[in-house]
């Protein structure tokens, strides 16, 4: 049973535009919500990451939303560069377990 | 660069076989943790040691298995290889097995399974 729902699976976009990635979750013992972003050929990176108290962080162009109600999140990428393309993982986690469970991943494609 | 450190960065074996994924965690960090990033399954959580002991199991199948040495290097046996195994293996690091620790990811052991 996938824990953590994301979408849309694929994203392109023109350059400046502002993607969006949108993520829905079950368990409601998550605390800890990041998102990785991962190139080809390497291993996934933190770009941001927010806790259910909080119902926005913003660091540089991207901000996550959050809406704890709802149980869902999303990444939203302000002024998209090129550099931006990759894949986008949204992820949640909880003491009691702290392993990530990850979404499927969004690919994502700014073209210039 | 994270930091975190896996060899080999390939490996290509037959159906069958035997092979050892190694890790070496960030300095300082003692919590390692292990996942499979396939087209099908996404990035799965396998197991998770902290300081040498084994702390949580996720979906690993029965022919893996792992293990954290003193010097907290990690290493992912996997064995009676499948066709299905072929992936990536990621090993990631925190320095304690706390939710909200940024985990950190090596590059990846990327298995071809013949």
């Amino acid at each position: 049973q996938q824990q953590v729902k994301q979408s849309p699976q694929s994203l392109i976009v023109q350059k400046g535009g502002i993607p969006i990635i949108n993520c829905a979750y079950e368990n409601t013992a998550f605390d800890y919500f990041p998102w990785y972003q991962q190139f080809p050929g390497k291993g996934p990176a933190l770009l941001i990451a927010i806790r259910p108290d909080v119902s926005e962080k913003k660091e540089g162009r991207f901000t996550i939303s959050f809406n704890k109600s709802a149980k869902q999140f999303s990444l939203h990428i302000m002024d998209s560069q090129p550099g931006d393309s990759a894949t986008y993982f949204c992820a949640a986690s909880n003491q009691a377990g702290t392993a990530l469970i990850f979404g499927k991943g969004t690919t994502l494609s700014v073209s210039s | 660069d994270s930091g975190v450190t896996q060899t080999p960065k390939h490996l290509i074996t037959a159906t069958g076989q035997r092979v050892t994924l190694r890790c070496s965690p960030r300095s300082g960090d003692l919590s390692v943790y292990w996942y499979q990033q396939s087209l099908d399954q996404g990035l799965q959580f396998l197991i998770q040691y902290y300081n040498g002991e084994e702390r949580a199991k996720g979906n690993i199948l029965e022919r893996f298995s792992a293990q954290q040495f003193p010097d907290l290097h990690s290493e992912l046996n996997l064995s009676s290889l499948e066709l299905g195994d072929s992936a990536l293996y990621f090993c990631a690091s925190s320095v304690a097995p706390t939710s909200g620790d940024t985990q950190y990811f090596g590059p990846g052991t990327r298995l071809t399974v013949l």
